[in-house]
């Protein structure tokens, strides 16, 4: 269990106000992810963390920014929701497995609502 | 803009049969492919990882990749019921980002 927790795990919110996400771990895992997931798209990835103020933009990064300011910790922050940004967010990370490769374990994720 | 490809479906396939599922990518440098499922209302969670030509299997499931046609795909044999959900492909790139593919559902009928 890689000890993922999200929250809020639902959010209903109105347009214009700021929204945090948090996204929390237990075993000191470097590579921190946050995605969206919206029928017909998949999973798109928004921003991703490679370490404590390491983070870079993923494919739909506008509108969002994230802070790690310790490794257990991501946060994804919406300064300003729109409806556009309804959505489930869902946080991964990322372990290294005995055959060599890094796979992504998901958080149970947040359903968030921009009325 | 880096893109990973799956047939939406729904495929729909009796009990027993083989369910196949397909995937193409367009970043030729990707070295890491990945099979994930995702239960309504659930995680995706890793059923299959592949990371050279050929076929891996694990029980009832076979990655298959071939690199030089961009071209990864899934194959579950005797497929149950249980195994009704969505499939994700997944491609890990460069800084290790993840792309995925918009799933593609699948309905085993009993």
């Amino acid at each position: 269990d890689a000890g993922i927790t999200q929250s809020p795990r639902h959010k209903v919110t109105e347009t214009g106000t700021p929204v945090t996400l948090r996204c929390h771990q237990t075993e000191n895992h470097r590579y921190m992810y946050w995605y969206r997931q919206d029928p017909g798209h998949g999973l798109r990835l928004i921003h991703y963390s490679y370490g404590v103020k390491d983070t870079d933009k993923g494919e739909v990064s506008d509108g969002y920014s994230v802070s790690r300011s310790k490794t257990e910790d991501f946060l994804l922050t919406l300064e300003s929701a729109t409806s556009s940004q309804t959505s489930v967010y869902f946080c991964a990370i990322s372990e290294s497995k005995a055959s060599g490769a890094n796979v992504l374990t998901f958080g149970a994720g947040s359903r968030l609502t921009v009325l | 803009q880096k893109e990973v490809e799956q047939n939406s479906g729904p495929l729909s396939v009796p009990e027993g049969a083989i369910a196949s599922l397909n995937c193409t990518y367009s970043d030729r440098v990707s070295q890491s492919f990945f099979w994930y499922r995702q239960y309504s209302g659930k995680s995706p969670e890793l059923i299959m990882s592949i990371y050279s030509n050929g076929d891996k299997e694990d029980g009832r499931f076979t990655a298959q990749l071939n690199k030089a046609s961009q071209y990864v795909s899934l194959l579950i044999r005797d497929s149950q019921p249980s195994d009704s959900a969505t499939y994700l492909c997944a491609v890990m790139g460069e800084g290790f980002k993840t792309i995925f593919g918009a799933g593609t559902r699948l309905f085993v009928k009993a």
